[in-house]
């Protein structure tokens, strides 16, 4: 079974403070990805990763980094939290598509985060 | 528009079937998927159909797929109070890059 495997369940930090959320897979997957969860408004992507040291900015980037220096782990990092960072946020990860493969995600169990 | 849409409520009684719809955009998806997410959990693939299909069941899901109208349903026969969760579609387009647009998510509510 893919182990997708998010380092903290809880987290309360305080506003202007850097905050890393760690990420680690199992499956040897090229892809990384990492979505913010928000009720009414689905997940949305904020940045993902095919390729050690490689990313691309998502849909809400705005706010967040990332860093990928091993294939297994990705790593999303707020410089400087605000409340409105507030939300729980999701790791996935899967295989690069090749052909017809369906390649789904799978997920960890998520990290939410409370920014005061 | 970019989006992929969903009711965001649905409640039926156990023993009842519960149909959840969902709407894309993009008729170059590749994949479509469904997942279930539970209370306190990540997101848990449950199952997906490929474009080209109309049609997959796997024991009590029946995936439906309308590539005419980009209508895609998940029906689930004999509804028990352990399906009650939240249930995301996603549309997988054209491209490697891999990722997934979601929907906004359908909260299955299922009464005894």
């Amino acid at each position: 079974d893919v182990k997708v495997t998010q380092s903290s369940r809880y987290l309360v930090k305080r506003t202007g403070e850097k905050v890393f959320l760690e990420c680690v897979q199992d499956m040897d997957h090229e892809n990384m990805f990492w979505y913010r969860q928000d009720p009414g408004l689905g997940l949305r992507l904020i940045y993902f990763s095919y390729d050690v040291k490689m990313k691309e900015k998502g849909d809400i980037p705005e706010g967040y980094s990332v860093s990928r220096e091993k294939k297994e782990r990705f790593s999303l990092i707020l410089e400087s939290a605000s409340t409105n960072q507030t939300s729980m946020y999701l790791c996935a990860s899967s295989f690069r598509s090749r052909g017809r493969m369906s390649s789904p995600l799978h997920f960890g169990n998520g990290t939410r985060l409370t920014v005061t | 528009g970019e989006d992929v849409e969903q009711s965001l409520f649905l409640s039926v009684r156990e023993g009842d079937s519960s149909v959840i719809n969902c709407t894309y955009t993009d008729s170059s998806s590749t994949y479509l998927y469904w997942y279930k997410q539970e209370p306190g959990a990540g997101l848990q693939l449950l199952t997906y159909i490929f474009s080209n299909m109309d049609m997959k069941q796997d024991q009590r899901l029946t995936v439906l797929l309308n590539k005419k109208d980009k209508h895609l349903s998940l029906r689930i026969a004999d509804t028990q109070t352990g399906d009650s969760a939240i249930y995301f579609c996603a549309e997988k387009r054209s491209g490697n890059t891999g990722k997934l647009i979601f929907g906004q998510g359908t909260t299955l509510q299922v009464k005894p």
